[in-house]
């Protein structure tokens, strides 16, 4: 069983809709959380970073944590187009080494129609 | 630079060859790391860098991978004797510092190995 698990979709919805992404985890070691998006052929970027269980809204953006069951979510709101793209979520554990150490699910393929 | 940049962009190989992929991280960038991104398996850590030391290698494949950082600046990753299952895109990414999670990525070299 993987660490982090996310429905690797794809996920098709129309322009405006409400987009919930997911990700579980099962090591219960894990305090940051992450949401990148990553374009087609292009490096992932950092979209919303989390430390603590509840929400962080930016934009039209908000990352959700349950520490409690170890799950976090990643809502878009009136989503558009140029959202089409796969987010990938990933965390890790505090201090030592592990800085730079990401795990990252597997991604979901967002696909956002006109 | 403006951005980390990775060369080659694209590399194709025979089996049993020798690949070096190269990364320059953005300027002041203390902190360095390698991943790579297989279809179906998501991103996998391989190496990080604070400065030119490597304080986790640990996800490294096998002892044919190894990285090296001179200067605080730009990293080799070497891939001796590839194999067919090292083919993926390895992204490279970079950040301020250990603790900083806004990691910037490169936009990866393709490695096809044949």
């Amino acid at each position: 069983q993987k660490e982090v698990e996310q429905d690797p979709g794809p996920l098709s919805v129309p322009e405006g809709a409400i987009v919930s992404l997911n990700c579980t985890y099962s090591n219960s070691a894990f305090q940051y959380f992450m949401w990148y998006r990553q374009y087609s052929r292009k490096g992932p970027e950092l979209l919303m970073y989390t430390y603590s269980s509840g929400n962080k809204e930016d934009g039209r953006f908000t990352a959700q944590v349950d520490k409690s069951s170890k799950y976090i979510s990643l809502f878009i709101r009136d989503s558009q187009p140029s959202d089409s793209a796969t987010y990938l979520c990933a965390m890790r554990s505090a201090g030592g080494t592990s800085y730079g150490k990401l795990t990252f699910g597997q991604g979901t393929i967002l696909t956002v129609h006109p | 630079g403006a951005g980390v940049s990775q060369s080659p962009s694209n590399k194709v190989t025979e089996k049993g060859k020798d690949v070096e992929l190269r990364c320059d991280p953005i300027s002041g960038h203390t902190a360095l790391y390698w991943y790579r991104q297989s279809l179906g398996q998501g991103l996998e850590f391989l190496i990080y860098f604070q400065g030119n030391s490597a304080p986790d290698k640990s996800g490294l494949p096998s002892d044919r991978f190894s990285a090296e950082r001179t200067g605080g600046s730009v990293s080799t990753l070497t891939i001796q004797r590839t194999q067919q299952e090292d083919s993926a895109v390895y992204l490279c990414a970079s950040s301020k510092g250990s603790g900083n999670e806004k990691l910037f990525f490169g936009s990866g070299t393709q490695l096809s190995v044949l």
